[in-house]
């Protein structure tokens, strides 16, 4: 079972460049969110989903966009990268339409913009 | 001000000692309280929760809230190696998620 997966891993970006960071899980869950993780700072709610076709914005939305066609992806653009985007990007996905507050992460995706 | 407030750490501590994490939030509409543990370039797993005030114990963990003073604390009796991690409190209502910064924890064999 693969859980929630997140491409790349990596990544190196220059100021100004935009990127799809890829999320996809294969539990059927209708929840799935993105949060950003710096130091000292703690996870930080991106965007958010509760099911194909509908998103919201989190706590910090400025600077990237999210879309949901299917169930199973989710992912985040950054429309044009600046340093303080640099950050490790976690994917993350719930049933029961987020009422439990457990969520499945991703392994995460660390950005890095010069 | 954040919404919760963890103590920051590091911790260090010998394999076998009783190790103590704690959390302040300010939201009184919380009602779920979660322990997420991230291990080293790994994402947060859920650990453990409770519901409301209270004790909940799960093996060699204990997951302690006062609503009334708004602290959460989480201990781990007879800590081995493997707790070596970073641990987040996260108080929960509905669709609301709120992660501490977490405490990293180092369990020396």
């Amino acid at each position: 079972n693969a859980g929630v997966t997140q491409t790349p891993k990596f990544q190196v970006l220059k100021t100004g460049q935009s990127m799809t960071l890829q999320c996809a899980q294969d539990m059927n869950h209708e929840y799935m969110s993105w949060y950003r993780q710096d130091p000292g700072m703690g996870l930080r709610l991106i965007h958010y989903s509760v099911g194909a076709g509908i998103t919201d914005q989190g706590e910090v939305p400025n600077g990237y966009n999210v879309s949901r066609s299917t169930t199973e992806d989710f992912p985040l653009r950054l429309l044009s990268a600046a340093p303080s985007q640099t950050s490790v990007y976690f994917c993350a996905s719930t049933p029961e339409g987020g009422m439990s507050g457990e969520l499945f992460f991703g392994e995460g995706s660390r950005l890095t913009v010069l | 001000q954040k919404e919760v407030e963890q103590d920051p750490g590091p911790l260090s501590v010998p394999e076998g000692a009783i190790v103590s994490l704690n959390c302040t939030y300010s939201n009184s509409a919380f009602q779920y309280f979660m322990w997420y543990r991230q291990y080293s370039r790994k994402g947060p797993e859920l650990l453990m929760y409770t519901y409301s005030s209270g004790n909940k114990e799960d093996g060699r963990f204990t997951a302690q809230v006062d609503k009334s003073s708004k602290y959460i604390s989480l201990f781990i009796r007879d800590s081995q190696p493997s707790d070596s991690a970073t641990y987040l409190c996260a108080p929960h209502n509905d669709y609301k998620l709120s992660f501490g910064a977490g405490t990293t924890v180092t369990v020396r064999a």
